[in-house]
């Protein structure tokens, strides 16, 4: 069963446009929410994330837009930029017990902008 | 930010023989490491959770015997991909928490490993 639903599985968008990506969860134990860009053969690096306490986190060109009752949140990349041509993965956080948590991540959204 | 840093950042190996992947904190203490396994063009999918000190807590589906984990020190823990065959090639990415992350699951990830089971 998927936990963390994320779309589009791809995009194109010409530079300087915006980028949107959404992500959908089911379970409402999940209280953090981090997004994460890896480009081919690297780790993924932490973009931005945000508590479900918020409804919206702004970090640079990255937005983060949280709906708590839709248990929806959406990453936005304004001015979109060839070098941000990456794949994206949207992820949740659960406590597990004995002070452990874990990540719960989403499929992906390859991510290409265009000049 | 905290850096995390795996070794060999590629392997190639023969059938039925083991590999040793290592993972650092390099500037920060993680009591707990995080294995991921990645397929081409798809997604992050858990293998264990290593905490320093005990044994490593295995997702279902994920053969401990076959995927050893050691976490022996605060800045290290190591996976051991046992009699490797090529349904094993992967890429291998771990993970650590950050320090004082409190109820924030920030995890800095390593750079990841490219395995080829020949």
């Amino acid at each position: 069963q998927q936990q963390v639903k994320q779309s589009p599985q791809s995009l194109i968008v010409q530079k300087g446009g915006i980028s949107i990506i959404n992500c959908a969860y089911e379970n409402t134990a999940f209280d953090y929410f981090p997004w994460y860009q890896q480009f081919p053969g690297k780790g993924p690096a932490l973009l931005i994330a945000i508590r479900p306490d918020v409804s919206e986190k702004k970090e640079g060109r990255f937005t983060i837009s949280f709906n708590k009752s839709a248990k929806q949140f959406s990453l936005h990349i304004m001015d979109s930029q060839p070098g941000d041509s990456a794949t994206y993965f949207c992820a949740a956080s659960l406590y597990s017990g004995a002070g452990s948590y874990q990540l719960t991540f989403g499929k992906g959204t390859k991510l290409s902008v265009i000049p | 930010g905290a850096v995390v840093s795996q070794h060999p950042s590629w392997v190639i190996c023969k059938s039925g023989t083991s590999v040793k992947i290592e993972c650092r904190s390099l500037d920060f203490q993680a009591t707990t490491m995080f294995w991921y396994r990645q397929f081409p063009k798809q997604s992050l999918m858990l293998m264990a959770t290593s905490n320093e000190g005990s044994k490593a807590t295995y997702e279902q589906g994920v053969e401990k015997d076959k995927f050893l984990i050691n976490h022996a020190s605060l800045t290290l823990s190591t996976l051991t991909v046992t009699s490797a065959h090529p349904e094993d090639s992967s890429f291998y990415i771990c993970s650590a928490r950050a320090p004082g992350g409190g109820r924030n699951n920030e995890q800095f990830f390593g750079p990841g490993t490219r395995l080829t089971v020949l």
